[in-house]
């Protein structure tokens, strides 16, 4: 079976800080691809990074960074020195050789100012 | 590049009647996904075509939903009857390998059963 858990439903932070987002998969597949999206007030999903099984490299985009760990199963998002703008709703998602989509259930991240 | 096209953006519908919605894809982008994001809730995959072909309608509820992709290209996904519960946004999404190169998701349908 293939699924994603965020078990960070919601979360609060005061501007500024930073913060780590959660996510643990389970596939049986050795073959496998992780997306982070970012789901704005606005609706629309908007793609973040893409990792394929085989590269464990931990990789930073600006204030954004992420960190695979294949012995955990996890693939983890911290975003730091937060700002409002990125108050939205985070999804990380599973996808696998036959371009199957499987998303977690999202974690909401409130930055306050 | 034109974006994933939906239409309507909102829908407002009484219990036990139907409704459609129309997706047109990226050109040339053979996988084309319905997903279904109820309230709080992360996307749920309907159905997924390659071309005009179902890869995996699973998780479709096929007593009411039903969807078609004619000639490969455009996709209607309808529902009838609707029940209370089909309240959601319904998202649809292409791509051409996407596992490599990425989806694109449309704007969505919010569609609200009363």
């Amino acid at each position: 079976a293939q699924k994603v858990t965020q078990a960070q439903t919601e979360i609060s932070v005061v501007e500024k800080e930073d913060v780590t987002l959660d996510c643990v998969y389970e596939t049986r597949d050795t073959t496998y691809y992780l997306f982070w999206y970012k789901q704005p007030p606005s609706g629309e999903l908007v793609f973040l990074i893409r990792r394929n099984s085989f590269d464990e490299q931990n990789e930073i985009s600006g204030r954004y960074s992420w960190n695979f760990q294949k012995s955990t199963s996890s693939f983890n998002f911290t975003i730091t020195a937060s700002q409002v703008v990125d108050s939205a709703v985070y999804f990380c998602a599973l996808v696998n050789r036959d371009d199957k989509i499987i998303f977690g259930k999202g974690t909401r991240l409130h930055i306050l100012p | 590049e034109a974006g994933v096209a939906q239409s309507p953006r909102y829908k407002i519908i009484e219990k036990r009647q139907s409704v459609a919605f129309w997706c047109n894809p990226i050109s040339g982008h053979a996988t084309l996904y319905w997903y279904q994001q109820i309230l709080g809730q992360g996307p749920k995959l309907l159905i997924q075509f390659q071309n005009n072909g179902v890869v995996d309608d699973s998780q479709l509820p096929k007593d009411r939903f039903s969807a078609e992709r004619l000639k490969g290209v455009d996709s209607t996904l309808k529902i009838q009857p609707a029940k209370l519960e089909d309240s959601a946004v319904y998202l649809c999404a292409s791509s051409l390998e996407g596992r490599y190169y990425g989806y694109t998701f449309g704007s969505g349908t919010r569609l609200t059963v009363v």
